[in-house]
């Protein structure tokens, strides 16, 4: 089945730009799926940031887009996020997560393990 | 924004009992909701899709209705795993601005 693992800084310095990988297994990510990042500061709620097709279009949460840039690397099978001008608010666990195609795009089937990235100086 | 709404924050539930959660939509979403299963330090796990779809290999203790506005996730008798925190997020609108509850924790009463 379908594996997707984040990695990336742990540790970003507010304002820099946050920056993580998701790297898809057991599966291609040019399958008619969106693949998304989510993320859950500690002790809250869940997240959307946005999302991308494997040919590059993407979907943005408009509370969030002017900072977020995704993008896709089909040569490595995987997704990247980055986000900038990040604040103590932009600590969070990122999760990486596939939607799933079942007559249309629906919830999201496979999520990552989830990686806590810290903003801190 | 679609915002959606779940109560209670917290439900205190006996194992064997069973267990109703609500979520509210502040427009209409249709039957495009789900339902996730979150245990500490883990991901999300997806329970229902379409609002009643279960997803692969979900028990079937674990049931969803609703449309709409109004939706609910109903775990029939609740067994020691299934005390955990439940969202609900809705994927209606295009281009998408997915957007989730903000939980509800079952725990054992």
């Amino acid at each position: 089945q379908v594996q997707l693992q984040e990695s990336g800084p742990g540790l970003v310095k507010p304002s820099g730009t946050l920056s993580l990988t998701c790297a898809v297994s057991s599966g291609s990510i040019s399958n008619t799926n969106w693949w998304s990042w989510v993320r859950q500061p500690p002790g809250k709620g869940l997240e959307w940031i946005g999302e991308i097709y494997h040919s590059g279009s993407t979907n943005y949460n408009p509370s969030l887009k002017s900072r977020v840039t995704i993008s896709v690397d089909k040569s490595k099978n995987q997704f990247s996020l980055k986000l900038s001008s990040v604040t103590a608010a932009d600590t969070a666990v990122y999760y990486c997560a596939r939607k799933m195609y079942s007559s249309g795009w629906k919830g999201f089937d496979y999520w990552g393990q989830g990686t806590l990235v810290t903003v801190s100086s | 924004e679609i915002v959606m709404t779940q109560s209670p924050a917290t439900l205190s539930v006996s194992p064997g009992e069973r267990a109703t959660l609500s979520c509210r939509a502040s427009q209409s979403v249709g039957s495009n909701l789900a339902w996730y299963q979150q245990k500490p330090g883990q991901a999300p796990r997806l329970l229902i899709y379409d609002a009643s779809t279960r997803a692969t290999g979900i028990p079937a203790r674990f049931s969803g209705s609703g449309s709409g506005t109004e939706f609910t996730l109903t775990i029939s008798s609740l067994q020691s795993e299934d005390f955990a925190v439940y969202y609900c997020q809705q994927y209606n609108n295009w281009p998408p601005v997915l957007t989730f509850g903000g939980g509800t924790k079952v725990e054992i009463k």
